[in-house]
């Protein structure tokens, strides 16, 4: 059975650090994405990683992918209060319909 | 860019009445699309997979009797909340992939917060 893991599943950081989501799922796949969601809405897609080794950027947001380690990170550069929101990751079945298994997610809070 | 509609965004009624719930892929064909459920702070769970032109798959718990799911083109898929009842308040999300390109992400529809009184 696929499970996905989050940590932190909170954050709060003040504007300007950094910091790092990670995502770990316990079985074999070939996809996984990250979302984000604001409060009362639906989600967003960032980023998707289909390769070991891949990595993506989008602003202050990069997304890593270890297919071995079976990891991925998101890294949050000199944060601004704009990416206050809920970021989940979520790993594809490999076989059949590719369903999605998603983390917990990780509420992050950036103050000013 | 790809867009997922949904609609209605907000359903409140009595307890013991049935509401639908449309997902429609705009601008793509998709055969396949996800129904989710998520309580308040709380992550997507995946309810059923609704595939066009044959019967959806449901996740274990998830009463097929209760949630009926309807794909009849490639570009609507619909799911009955039948004789809902407070419990079964929820936002629900669907989620749509073009068909073809399975390397691109699931597109959600903006959800349907349903509240049962």
């Amino acid at each position: 059975e696929l499970k996905v893991e989050q940590n932190p599943l909170f954050l709060s950081m003040q504007e300007g650090k950094n910091y790092t989501i990670y995502c770990n799922y316990s079985t074999t796949s070939d996809r996984l994405y990250w979302y984000r969601q604001d409060p009362g809405k639906s989600l967003e897609s960032l980023f998707v990683l289909l390769s070991n080794g891949a990595v993506k950027q989008e602003g202050r947001l990069m997304a890593s992918l270890d297919t071995k380690a079976r990891l991925s990170t998101l890294h949050i550069t000199a944060a601004v209060h704009d990416l206050s929101a809920t970021y989940f990751c979520a790993v594809a079945h490999i076989q059949g319909a590719q369903k999605l298994v998603f983390g917990q997610g990780t509420r992050l809070t950036i103050n000013p | 860019g790809a867009v997922v509609s949904q609609h209605p965004s907000r359903v409140i009624c009595k307890s013991g009445t049935s509401v639908k719930i449309e997902c429609r892929s705009l601008d793509f064909q998709a055969t396949t699309m996800f129904w989710y459920r998520q309580f308040p702070k709380q992550s997507l769970m995946l309810m059923a997979t609704s595939n066009e032109g044959s019967k959806a798959t449901y996740e274990q718990g998830v009463e097929k009797d209760k949630f009926l799911i309807n794909h009849a083109s490639l570009t609507l898929s619909t799911l009955t909340v039948t004789s809902a009842h407070p419990e079964d308040s929820s936002f629900y999300i669907c989620s749509a992939r073009h068909t073809g390109y399975s390397n691109q992400p699931q597109h959600f529809g903006d959800g349907t917060r349903l509240s049962i009184l």
